[in-house]
């Protein structure tokens, strides 16, 4: 049973250029959530999301974040025109529904590097 | 707001020796879990406690959960350099509310 999976690992961009992070759950669970981590710091909530519904986004920039977890496919977090602060490291977690907010399993992470 | 502490922020130690590293709040939480985190990776769970008083060991790691469920301890017992890391507490108040991690101890653990 493969892990959660993040692409890609590392993800460079100039100042204005589009970001895009994927997530692919494990199998068989339905609730993702995206963290985002600045070095020496722990894990900053962003979103908590099922298949087609944003169920939390209090952690989630107003403006150019967006995340979304299509009924197919893996999930996306999204940074328009992105600045040098968005450089972090992105993880995703995904639990089964039974164990939602209890049990999370997290994937490698995207490494993202603004220049 | 719910806020989780932990303590201390750095630790090193030698190799041998036992350690206690602390996860505390003022909110109550349904449960919470612990987790390990390498430089490059994601974090690792290690154990989630659920009721209050509970103490689960995982090798020469023991985790309790405080009775009243705001607070936890993780200690180990004859540190190894394969313990060195960033540890990471983490819980919800209830088990659909997004979780909330602490900042972490990390470990450093001299041969």
């Amino acid at each position: 049973n493969a892990g959660v999976m993040q692409n890609p690992r590392h993800l460079v961009r100039r100042r204005g250029q589009e970001a895009r992070l994927r997530c692919s759950p494990m199998k068989g669970h339905s609730h993702v959530y995206w963290y985002r981590q600045l070095p020496e710091e722990g894990l900053k909530f962003m979103v908590y999301l099922q298949k087609e519904n944003i169920i939390d986004e209090s952690g989630m920039p107003k403006e150019r974040f967006s995340a979304e977890f299509p009924k197919e496919g893996p999930s996306i977090l999204r940074i328009q025109q992105v600045v040098r602060g968005d450089s972090a490291a992105y993880f995703c977690a995904s639990s089964p529904l039974d164990q939602a907010g209890e049990t999370q399993y997290f994937g490698p992470g995207t490494r993202l590097l603004v220049l | 707001t719910q806020l989780l502490e932990q303590s201390p922020q750095f630790l090193s130690i030698q190799e041998g020796e036992n350690l206690t590293v602390y996860c505390n709040s003022s909110s109550v939480f349904s449960s919470l879990q612990w987790y390990r985190q390498e430089p490059g990776e994601g974090p690792v769970l290690l154990v989630t406690v659920v009721t209050g008083g509970e103490v689960k060991k995982l090798k020469r790691l023991t985790f309790q959960f405080g009775d009243a469920r705001k607070d936890s301890s993780l200690h180990i017992t004859a540190a190894q350099p394969g313990d060195t890391g960033l540890y990471l507490c983490a819980g919800g108040e209830t088990s659909y509310d997004k979780v909330i991690f602490g900042p972490g101890t990390s470990l450093s653990v001299i041969p």
